[in-house]
C-alpha cells in the first residue's frame, strides 16, 4: 500500500479565513481524488485530479495536483462554517481501482 | 433516490457475538465495497467486490466475511466480534473504475 499523508491533522479557523490543506505520496499516482465528510454520514467526492499541474475550481475552493503527480492541495477562500468536515484524499491502487485514502485533514470554521 | 443503503445505522455487541451488516445500492454498481473508519486511521478497505459472486480481500480482512448473491446487495459478516472491532462500518458502489465512489451513511458499531 503506497501511503497518502494528509496535513495538518486538525485545523481550526475563524469564519472568513483562507486555509491550505495537502496531501502528499512519495511516489506517482496517476489521479487523486478529494472527499469531504460531514458528521454523521459518508464521504461525498468534489473533485477528481488526473493531469500534472491541474488547478480544479469549486465555487470557493480550489484543488491543484502537483506537477509530478506526488502531491495535491485544497486552498479553501473565506471558509464559511457550512466548510466544517472532514477533507480526504484518495488514489487509486491495484487493477481493480481500489480507494486508498489518507488518514485526513479535520476541519473546523467557527462563526 | 437511494443510492447506498447501509442497516443497521447503530449497533451494540457483546463480545462473541455474531452480527451482519447489510448493504444495498439501486444504481447497477458492479463494484462494491466495506471500509471501517477509526479515529486517526482513516478509511480503511475489509473486502471488496467486482460483480456478484466475486470477492476479495482489502487491506483489513480478518474478523469478516463478505459475500455477493446479486448486484444489489453486498453484506458483512462478523463471525465473533471482538472489542478490535468496534468502529464506524461504510459501504461503498461504483460504476467503472474512474467513476465516482457512493457511500452510505454508515453503520457504528460498538463491541463490549
Amino acid at each position: 500500500t503506497q501511503l497518502l499523508e494528509q496535513s495538518p491533522q486538525f485545523l481550526s479557523i475563524q469564519e472568513g479565513e483562507n486555509l491550505t490543506v495537502y496531501c502528499n505520496s512519495s511516489s506517482v499516482f496517476s489521479s487523486l481524488q478529494w472527499y469531504r465528510q460531514e458528521p454523521g454520514e459518508g464521504p461525498v467526492l468534489l473533485v477528481t485530479v488526473v493531469t500534472g499541474g491541474e488547478v480544479k475550481k469549486l465555487k470557493r475552493l480550489t484543488f491543484q495536483f502537483g506537477d509530478a503527480r506526488k502531491d495535491s492541495s485544497l486552498h479553501i477562500t473565506a471558509a464559511q462554517p457550512g466548510d466544517t468536515g472532514l477533507y480526504l484524499c484518495a488514489r487509486r491502487q491495484g487493477s481493480q481501482g481500489n480507494l486508498i485514502f489518507g488518514k485526513g485533514t479535520k476541519l473546523s470554521v467557527k462563526p | 433516490n437511494a443510492g447506498v443503503t447501509q442497516t443497521p445505522e447503530f449497533q451494540v455487541l457483546k463480545t462473541g457475538q455474531s452480527m451482519t451488516l447489510q448493504c444495498a445500492q439501486d444504481m447497477n454498481h458492479e463494484y462494491m465495497s466495506w471500509y471501517r473508519q477509526d479515529p486517526g486511521m482513516g478509511l480503511r478497505l475489509i473486502h471488496y467486490s467486482v460483480g456478484a459472486g466475486i470477492t476479495d480481500q482489502g487491506e483489513v480482512p480478518n474478523g469478516y466475511n463478505v459475500s455477493r448473491s446479486t448486484t444489489e446487495d453486498f453484506p458483512l459478516r462478523l463471525l465473533s466480534a471482538a472489542p478490535s472491532q468496534t468502529s464506524v462500518y461504510f459501504c461503498a458502489s461504483r460504476g467503472r473504475a474512474n467513476q465516482p465512489q457512493h457511500f452510505g451513511d454508515g453503520t457504528r458499531l460498538s463491541i463490549l
